[in-house]
């Protein structure tokens, strides 16, 4: 079992609409979780962490973490194309302490 | 405005040569990493490094080195490239808050 999974894509949404991204993890020490947005030959930006169980909102996106499930989420409401990307998660802590470890990452595609 | 740099930003190399890719930050965090990133594989990490005496091993590091040179330095040696090691190069760094990533070189090995 990877340590990191997130669900296979590609992911295509119409434009408006709430994009779903949803990633597992192994390692139940795992402390802080990670989504990174990663646009085609760029390098991975941070776009949203959580620690805490629950829902964290940041403008149209939210992360979503289950500990108890070691699931989290990323919601991306009224999609854009240029929210057109690969999305990585990641998570930390446990027997990862100062690293991160990454999800393979799922390719989102909004179409107009 | 602080940030991560890289250097340089694409290289061609022949087999068996030696190759230094270079990382400098502004940014003041003490950790830094280097990753690679291959089609289907994900970005992996190669070497990391919590402040300037200590080095780590990622989860690929044969075939490579590192030297923390400063806070803000971190180098990446190919000491014989192979063309396996054709890949994207990201350094990164950490305040222990998630990771902020370099631009990236993109390194082929012929």
């Amino acid at each position: 079992q990877k340590e990191v999974e997130q669900n296979s894509g590609p992911l295509s949404v119409p434009e408006g609409a709430i994009a779903s991204l949803n990633c597992t993890y192994s390692d139940r020490g795992s402390q802080s979780f990670f989504w990174y947005r990663q646009y085609s030959g760029k390098s991975p930006e941070l776009i949203m962490f959580i620690y805490s169980n629950g829902d964290k909102e940041d403008g149209r996106f939210t992360a979503q973490l289950n500990k108890a499930s070691q699931y989290v989420s990323l919601l991306i409401r009224d999609s854009q194309p240029s929210d057109s990307a690969t999305y990585l998660c990641a998570v930390a802590g446990g027997t990862s302490y100062g690293k991160l470890t990454f999800g393979q990452g799922t390719i989102l595609t909004v179409h107009p | 405005d602080a940030d991560v740099t890289q250097t340089p930003r694409n290289r061609i190399t022949k087999t068996g040569k030696r190759i230094m890719l270079e990382c400098s930050q502004t940014k003041g965090h003490d950790r830094m990493y280097w990753y690679r990133q291959d089609p289907g594989l994900g970005l992996r990490l190669i070497y990391y490094s919590f402040d300037v005496k200590d080095i780590n091993k990622g989860e690929i590091s044969d075939g490579y080195s590192v030297s923390r040179q400063a806070q803000a330095k971190f180098s990446l040696s190919l000491e014989s490239a192979i063309p396996n090691q054709t890949a994207l190069y990201f350094c990164a760094t950490s305040r222990g808050q998630g990771e902020f990533f370099g631009p990236g070189t993109r390194l082929t090995v012929l």
